[in-house]
């Protein structure tokens, strides 16, 4: 069981916009403005999308944002296109003993 | 340009121990924390180990406190993770990632391709 909680899968057509939530509590996504999204597409590693909350890295497109209420942080993705197909994993730090916890992965299906 | 390579991962006997490497490059190692996040099997991302970057403190998942040791050699720019008493639920993907921020796990924006760590008789 992971410690941060996303739904298993989302899904949307080309150029709708969809949210993957991602719920822990005031000991890590409550507690700092620590939260990072990646992207996963089968078989490779990781991608960043978005750090400390809402920051996107350098060359990730405008169309994903992130943000943040109370113990749940989340991912939105505007302007949904194929490529964006692939499973999105939230991590949050936790504190200076349990440091980083990753939700479970959210499998986003473009229909 | 940033690169993290991992290698050493393999087939190992439950009991065993495993040795992997991840060698860095592009950017000034000891000025960053380093961490290994691993994912088994069709499994979700897990933050395994990390150490800081001057060395000398180091972190652990309760999951392998006590049987993995992290550790890095700047003149190598190399990190490392020895796993002992290993068991069928370490099997996993092992990918090495840079730590962003000061904050250890807070971030990480460079990540290896991974390397697999196969526990079974």
């Amino acid at each position: 069981q992971s410690a941060l909680t996303q739904p298993r899968s989302v899904s949307g057509s080309p150029g709708q916009s969809v949210t993957i939530s991602c719920t822990g509590t005031s000991s890590d996504v409550g507690g700092f403005n620590y939260v990072s999204w990646y992207q996963q597409r089968p078989g490779k590693a990781p991608k960043p999308m978005i750090f400390d909350v809402s920051k996107r890295p350098s060359g990730v497109p405008d169309r994903f944002s992130g943000s943040k209420s109370g113990n749940t942080a989340s991912l939105t993705i505007s302007g949904l296109q194929a490529e964006d197909e692939a499973d999105y994993y939230c991590c949050s730090y936790a504190g200076s003993y349990t440091l980083g916890v990753f939700g479970g992965g959210t499998k986003l299906t473009v229909l | 340009e940033v690169q993290v390579l991992e290698s050493g991962g393999g087939l190992v006997q439950p009991g065993g121990s495993l040795r992997l490497s991840c060698a860095a490059s592009g950017f000034t190692f000891s000025s960053y924390a380093m961490s290994w996040v691993r994912q088994a099997p069709g499994k979700g991302l897990e933050w395994v180990s990390a150490m800081s970057g001057g060395g000398d403190s180091t972190y652990y998942a309760d999951s392998v406190k006590g049987r993995f040791t992290i550790s890095r050699d700047t003149s190598k720019n190399t990190l490392y993770l020895q796993m002992n008493s290993l068991r069928a639920e370490d099997t996993a993907v092992y990918y090495c990632a840079r730590d962003a921020t000061m904050i250890v796990a807070a971030y990480f924006d460079y990540w290896g391709q991974g390397t697999l760590v196969t526990v079974s008789s």
